[in-house]
C-alpha cells in the first residue's frame, strides 16, 4: 500500500509570504507525482505532473520540485495572496493504470 | 473550468438504499477514474474505466459498481448504502492514450449524505 504524507496539514500566512509544503512517498515503483489545487466549493484544479528525478516545473509564483530517489517533492509559493488559499493535494501514480493515491493535503490560508 | 460535470450535486439517502451519481467526461477524454472523499482525508481511488471496461479498482466492495458508455459518461453505482459511505464523490476524465503521466481533470463532485 502507498503512503502518501503531506506536510504541514495546515497553514496561515499574511499576505505577501512565501511558503512551501512537502509531499513524501515511497520511492520504489514511482511513475508520476501529480499536484492539485483544491478551492472550496470547486472541482480540483491540476498544477504540476512530475516524472523526472530533478524535475523542476513552476506555473507563476507556484512552482514544485520531484526527488524520486528520497521519496519527496515540494511545492513553493512566492508571494502569498488570498487568493492562494485553498487546499493542495499531492498524488503520486500507481500501478498499472492512472490511478492517483492522494495524500491529505495541506490547507493554506493566506490572510490580507 | 475543467469541462467535466456531475450530477447531482447534493444526494441524501436512507441506510440500505441504492443510489446513482453521474458523470459527463471532458470531450476527447476516454478515460474516467471515481474517488471518494470522506471528511478530513484526501480522495481514495474506486475504480477506473478505459473504453467501457473497468481498468482498475481499488479497496471498495462489490456493491460499489460503474459503468462507461460510449460517449464516454459515465455511472457510479452504490448498492446497499452505509452510513460510512457519506462523503464527496469524484470523477476525473483523462486520456490514457496520451501517456499514464497526463492530467486528470476533476468535476466539482456529488455530496452523499446517508442518514
Amino acid at each position: 500500500i502507498l503512503n502518501v504524507e503531506q506536510s504541514p496539514q495546515s497553514l496561515h500566512v499574511q499576505e505577501g509570504d512565501s511558503t512551501n509544503f512537502t509531499c513524501s512517498f515511497p520511492s520504489s515503483n514511482f511513475y508520476a507525482l501529480h499536484w492539485y489545487r483544491w478551492e472550496t466549493a470547486k472541482s480540483p484544479e491540476a498544477l504540476f505532473v512530475m516524472t523526472l528525478n530533478g524535475d523542476e516545473k513552476k506555473k507563476g509564483r507556484i512552482s514544485a520540485t520531484l526527488n524520486t530517489k528520497e521519496g519527496y517533492s515540494y511545492l513553493y509559493i512566492k508571494g502569498s495572496q488570498p487568493e492562494d488559499s485553498a487546499t493542495y493535494l499531492c498524488a503520486p501514480l500507481s500501478g498499472g493504470y492512472n490511478k492517483l493515491i492522494f495524500g491529505a493535503g495541506t490547507r493554506l490560508a493566506v490572510h490580507p | 473550468e475543467t469541462g467535466v460535470t456531475q450530477s447531482p450535486t447534493h444526494l441524501i439517502k436512507t441506510r440500505g438504499q441504492q443510489v446513482t451519481l453521474r458523470c459527463s467526461s471532458q470531450s476527447g477524454h476516454n478515460t474516467v477514474s471515481w474517488y471518494q472523499q470522506a471528511l478530513g482525508q484526501g480522495p481514495q481511488f474506486i475504480f477506473q474505466y478505459y473504453r467501457e471496461e473497468e481498468n482498475g479498482r481499488g479497496n471498495f466492495p462489490p456493491r460499489f459498481s460503474g459503468l462507461q458508455f460510449p460517449n464516454y459518461s459515465s455511472e457510479l453505482n452504490v448498492n446497499a448504502l452505509e452510513l460510512d459511505d457519506s462523503a464527496l464523490y469524484l470523477c476525473a476524465s483523462s486520456s490514457l492514450s496520451s501517456g499514464r503521466e497526463s492530467e486528470q481533470y476533476f468535476g466539482p463532485g456529488t455530496r452523499l449524505t446517508v442518514t
